[in-house]
């Protein structure tokens, strides 16, 4: 079956202009999380997603950054007024949850990541 | 405030042998953890993971060990292959009674090279 898709795989923009990042997460699967790896940095949450719904945002760095998903499926990350600082590696993952999470988790699936720079 | 430490960046051991790589932690709430592998240019791929339940995992040539008093988790790689040569992530995840988002914290990442 289909993993995790990202796109674009690559995105250089001007620093001031919007950017809008796409993830298709595996079909089924109910949470959706969007991570980014900034250069020589570990993986970084900023917002999770079960269904439509975004219960956790704390990892959103700014107001500038805002992340929706529709029909349970795609989701969009729209970075507005980028910023140098914003160049990353962005990531998104999906796994199946169970309201019951119990004492084991989800293995989360990631996909490829969109490589963004800001010039 | 790093609650997922690997403080190795980098390990080299020869083809055949066994990697270890570790990872501490700092958050008694976390319950499950993950290793992935990724290689440059692509996303992370899950390798294998474990429950605070348990202490020892293996699937293959991969065996992860948890030492919950010691905070201390271990990804044992025999033999070592030089395909294995890749960034290694370990991460781990809190049960949020309240809001169970299951977010994964990622440690900083090992690079392991196996030479052939």
């Amino acid at each position: 079956g289909a993993g995790v898709s990202q796109s674009p795989s690559n995105k250089v923009t001007e620093k001031g202009k919007d950017v809008e990042l796409r993830c298709d997460p595996i079909s089924g699967h109910t949470a959706l999380y969007w991570y980014r790896q900034s250069l020589g940095q570990g993986l970084e949450f900023l917002i999770y997603f079960q269904g439509n719904s975004a219960p956790d945002k704390s990892g959103l760095p700014s107001d500038r950054f805002s992340a929706e998903r529709t029909g349970g499926s795609v989701s969009t990350l729209t970075i507005q007024r980028t910023q140098q600082e914003d160049s990353a590696v962005y990531l998104c993952a999906s796994s199946f949850t169970s309201r019951d999470r119990g004492t084991s988790g989800e293995t989360q699936y990631f996909g490829p990541g969109t490589r963004l720079l800001v010039l | 405030d790093q609650q997922v430490k690997q403080n190795s960046p980098s390990l080299s051991v020869q083809e055949g042998r066994i990697s270890i790589l570790n990872c501490d932690y700092t958050n008694s709430m976390f319950d499950y953890f993950l290793w992935y592998k990724k290689y440059p240019a692509e996303g992370p791929t899950f390798l294998i993971s474990i429950s605070s339940i348990k202490d020892k995992n293996e699937d293959g040539r991969f065996t992860v060990f948890l030492n919950k008093s010691a905070k201390h988790l271990s990804l044992h790689i025999v033999p070592s292959q030089p395909g294995d040569s890749a960034v290694y992530f370990c991460a781990a995840s809190a049960k949020q009674i309240s809001s169970n988002t299951g977010k994964l914290i990622f440690g900083q990442g090992t690079t392991l090279q196996v030479k052939p």
